[in-house]
């Protein structure tokens, strides 16, 4: 069955300093990986996503994502981390093999102390 | 381009109340999903609809309904609420490519009291 862990229920960094955000997922083929951020009572927005090719993202806000087969891991970061990046951040993986399924994790929220 | 629109913003209701939530796809979107997240819950999918007829539900009661009209937008019905029925719904859409690729609209916060 497919999933999503998000092992980090939240973390905080201090702004400037460096992020990386886990994701691991189990899926049956090739998945398609997804970060999306909230902020708080509104909706999601799409921060990257990998379906095919070059395994290093590049997203918007200064993200990347990096997948790496193997590890069936899909970790976010970003080099300097700014205060409005303080938001709930979810990793999803959907099937390539058609239909509808993606999965979610459980989010993981961010603190960024100044 | 307009994005997936939801409203009502935020609806109260009490026990026993029906609610109805409306969504609005991007333009070209045939499919229509939504999610419910309860506070501290994550996101908990409940329907997904493409081309007018439903493909897929979540774990939830009966009670939780919905369809998708001829122009793809949808309506989410919940009757009977109860308590924790309180949330955050999200509509998203996708076009139908496979990628899965989901664009969300801003919620629809619903307090049952």
């Amino acid at each position: 069955a497919q999933s999503v862990t998000q092992p980090d229920i939240h973390i905080t960094v201090s702004e400037g300093a460096s992020l990386e955000l886990r994701c691991n997922y189990s899926y049956g083929a090739t998945p398609y990986l997804f970060w999306y951020v909230q902020s708080p009572g509104q909706g999601l927005q799409l921060l990257l996503k990998y379906f095919s090719g070059d395994t290093l993202v590049q997203g918007i806000k200064g993200f990347e994502a990096e997948f790496k087969r193997s590890q069936s891991s899909f970790n976010l970061r970003k080099p300097s981390v700014h205060w409005s990046d303080a938001a709930e951040y979810f990793c999803a993986v959907g099937g390539s093999t058609g239909g509808f399924k993606t999965i979610f994790g459980a989010g993981t929220r961010l603190f960024v102390k100044a | 381009e307009a994005g997936v629109t939801q409203s009502p913003t935020h609806l109260i209701k009490t026990r026993g109340q029906q609610a109805t939530l409306r969504c609005s796809p991007i333009s070209g979107h045939t499919s229509v999903y939504w999610y419910q997240q309860a506070l501290g819950l994550g996101l908990q999918f409940l329907l997904w609809y493409d081309e007018g007829e439903e493909r897929n539900r979540g774990n939830f009661p009966p009670r939780f309904s919905g369809r998708q009209f001829p122009n793809y937008s949808s309506e989410l019905n919940v009757n009977a609420l109860e308590l924790e029925d309180s949330a955050l719904y999200l509509c998203a859409s996708s076009p139908r490519t496979g990628t899965n690729e989901q664009f969300f609209g801003p919620g629809t916060r619903l307090t049952v009291l």
